[in-house]
Parts: C-alpha cells; structure tokens; sequence
C-alpha cells in the first residue's frame, strides 16, 4: 500500500523567512512519481513538480526548491524569502508508475506567511 | 477558457434533490478524474475515465454516477445524497501515454457542495 506523510500540519512564518515543508511517503514499487500541490483559499489544486523515482537530482524553481532522498523516502519542499501570496495548502502526492492511476494525497501543510 | 473549469463552484442541495456537476478541461487531454476532498479526510480519488470509458470506481455509494460524453467533459450526477456527503469536489485531467509513466493531472477549482 502507498503512503504520504505530511507532519506538519500547520506553520506560520513571517514574509522573507525561509521554510521547508516535509513530506515522507511509503511504496513499495520500484518506480514510482511524486507531486507537490498548492491549493489556495480558491481551492483549485495548482501543480507545482512532478518528480520520478529515478531522478534524486534537486530541483530549483525561482523561490522553491526541492529535495528528493530516496534513502530517507523523503521529498521536501522549500521556499526562500516566503511571501504573503504563498500562503496556501501543500500537497505532497505518489503515484505508481503504471496501472492504478489514483494520486496518494498526503493531508497536506497549511502554510500561513504574516506580512 | 483555460484549463480544467467546473460548475456551478458553490451547491446547496436537500437530501432528496437530484444534481450534476459539471466539469470540462481544454487541455486536449484524454483522461479525466474526479476527487472528494472532505475536511477530516485527505483527498481521495472517486472516478477515473480514460478514452471516455470508466476504468476506475474507487467503491463509491451508487448515489454518485458519473458521466463522461466525450473526451472533454465530465459530469457527477448526484442523487439523494447525505450530510457527509458535504465536501469539495475537484474535477482533474491528464494525457495517458503508452510507456510514460504517471502523468501530471492538473486540477479545476472545485464545486463547493453542502447537503442539508
């Protein structure tokens, strides 16, 4: 069975902090993709990454970044120097590589920046 | 129009009326999902249809039945639904391709729906 772990449930930080939001997921495939999500106070779920089980490379995008560990099967998210806008809930989700299409949703982080 | 939309984005609805919801991707996928998303629970896949041909039901209640006419829209026929049943329901797409692996789904906004 598939598993997303998100520990945090909620964090609150000040506009220009930096903060990293957890996720940890259990599979047992061999292959396999991770996603973050953000859903803002809209409620659509706006695609953020999407990353296979083959590439463990840091990814940076902008203000985010990253960092998948497969030996920890961890896949955390930062954001440096946070701003108000981002402010929304984060989904970490795991896919199989093929077959069984349903994305494993984590319950997700709510990420609140004080201006 | 961009994207995955949904309508109507707010439903207010009795236990005994019938509604749809409605959802339409212009993204040229073939694959379209539905997903509940309560406040106690995470979000949990409910439909999946690729090609216009239901290939998932994740043990949904009958009273949920969806609709998929073609390859761009989706519909959830709602009927004699309960309290619980309040939740948001979030439409999504993706292009299914042979050997590729999971593809991105990418999510409309959602329809709001409280059962009375």
């Amino acid at each position: 069975a598939q598993k997303v772990t998100q520990a945090q449930t909620e964090i609150s930080v000040v506009e220009k902090e930096d903060v990293t939001l957890d996720c940890v997921y259990e599979t047992r495939d061999t292959t396999y993709y991770l996603f973050w999500y953000k859903q803002p106070p809209s409620g659509e779920l706006v695609f953020l990454i999407r990353r296979n089980s083959f590439d463990e490379q840091n990814e940076i995008s902008g203000r985010y970044s990253w960092n998948f560990q497969k030996s920890t099967s961890s896949f955390n998210f930062t954001i440096t120097a946070s701003q108000v806008v981002d402010s929304a809930v984060y989904f970490c989700a795991l896919a199989k590589d093929t077959g069984r299409r349903a994305l494993t949703f984590g319950s997700g982080t709510r990420l609140q920046v004080q201006p | 129009e961009t994207g995955v939309t949904q309508t109507p984005r707010h439903l207010v609805m009795g236990m005994t009326n019938k509604k749809s919801l409605k959802c339409e991707q212009h993204l040229g996928h073939n694959a379209m999902y539905w997903y509940k998303q309560s406040a106690k629970k995470p979000l949990e896949l409910m439909f999946v249809y690729s090609l216009e041909e239901r290939v998932e039901n994740n043990s949904v209640p009958s009273r949920f039945s969806p609709e998929c006419p073609n390859s761009s829209h989706l519909f959830l026929h709602l009927h004699t639904l309960q309290p619980e049943d309040s939740a948001l329901y979030l439409c999504a797409s993706s292009q299914e391709g042979w050997g590729q692996g999971q593809e991105t789904q990418y999510f409309g906004p959602g329809t709001r729906l409280l059962v009375l």
